[in-house]
């Protein structure tokens, strides 16, 4: 069975600082995919990364870097200089195949607050 | 501009009734899925298609019944049987295949009366 762990609930900042939000996840397959994905408070879950499970190369867009470690099954999410329109839940998941059919198995989520 | 249209946004259920909670998409994808969303749990599936006249249970399809008559459209209806229906239901499509991010609808929010 698959399953995605993002161990923190709940994450408050400042404007200004770095946050990281953590992905540990499980699987027995050997060719993977991992996303994140944010939910603001509009409700809509916005694709942000796709990761696949033969590229640990990390990957940086703008404010928003992501670090991929095969070996301690983390697919780990920073923002650089978090501003208040970071604020949302963040959601990390990970592809599986269930009967042949693909799905997604989500982690419960991580809520980040940033205050001016 | 393409997109996944669900509605309404919000929905109350009276007990004993079923209702229907709508999911349109003009993405051309053959896949669709619907979740349900606690409070702190996450996304969790409870039905998904990956062509017409074709679906499958999820995690959760206790209570829950689905139909796909077009590719643009994959209805859920919460039945009585549900007795928890309050929660916030959020539909995605996808082309299929594992490496396909799922894009994803507004969101019903369901509430009993």
């Amino acid at each position: 069975a698959q399953k995605v762990t993002q161990a923190q609930t709940e994450i408050s900042v400042v404007e200004k600082e770095d946050v990281t939000l953590d992905c540990v996840y499980e699987t027995r397959d050997t060719t993977y995919y991992l996303f994140w994905y944010k939910q603001p408070p509009s409700g809509e879950l916005v694709f942000l990364i796709r990761r696949n499970s033969f590229d640990e190369q990390n990957e940086i867009s703008g404010r928003y870097s992501w670090n991929f470690q095969k070996s301690t099954s983390s697919f780990n999410f920073t923002i650089t200089a978090s501003q208040v329109v970071d604020s949302a839940v963040y959601f990390c998941a990970l592809s599986g195949l269930i009967s042949g059919y693909s799905t997604l198995t989500f982690g419960k989520g991580t809520m980040l607050l940033v205050s001016p | 501009d393409g997109g996944i249209t669900q509605s309404p946004k919000y929905l109350f259920r009276k007990e004993g009734q079923n209702v229907t909670l709508s999911c349109e998409q003009n993405l051309n994808h053959d896949a669709m899925y619907w979740y349900r969303q606690d409070p702190g749990q996450g996304l969790r599936l409870i039905y998904y298609s990956q062509i017409v006249n074709d679906f499958q249970k999820g995690d959760i399809a206790e209570g829950y019944s689905v139909s796909r008559e077009k590719k643009e459209s994959f209805p859920l209806t919460v039945t009585s049987a549900q007795k928890n229906p309050t929660a916030f239901y959020l539909c995605a499509s996808n082309i299929p295949g594992g490496d396909q991010p799922q894009h994803f609808g507004d969101g019903t929010r369901l509430s009993i009366l």
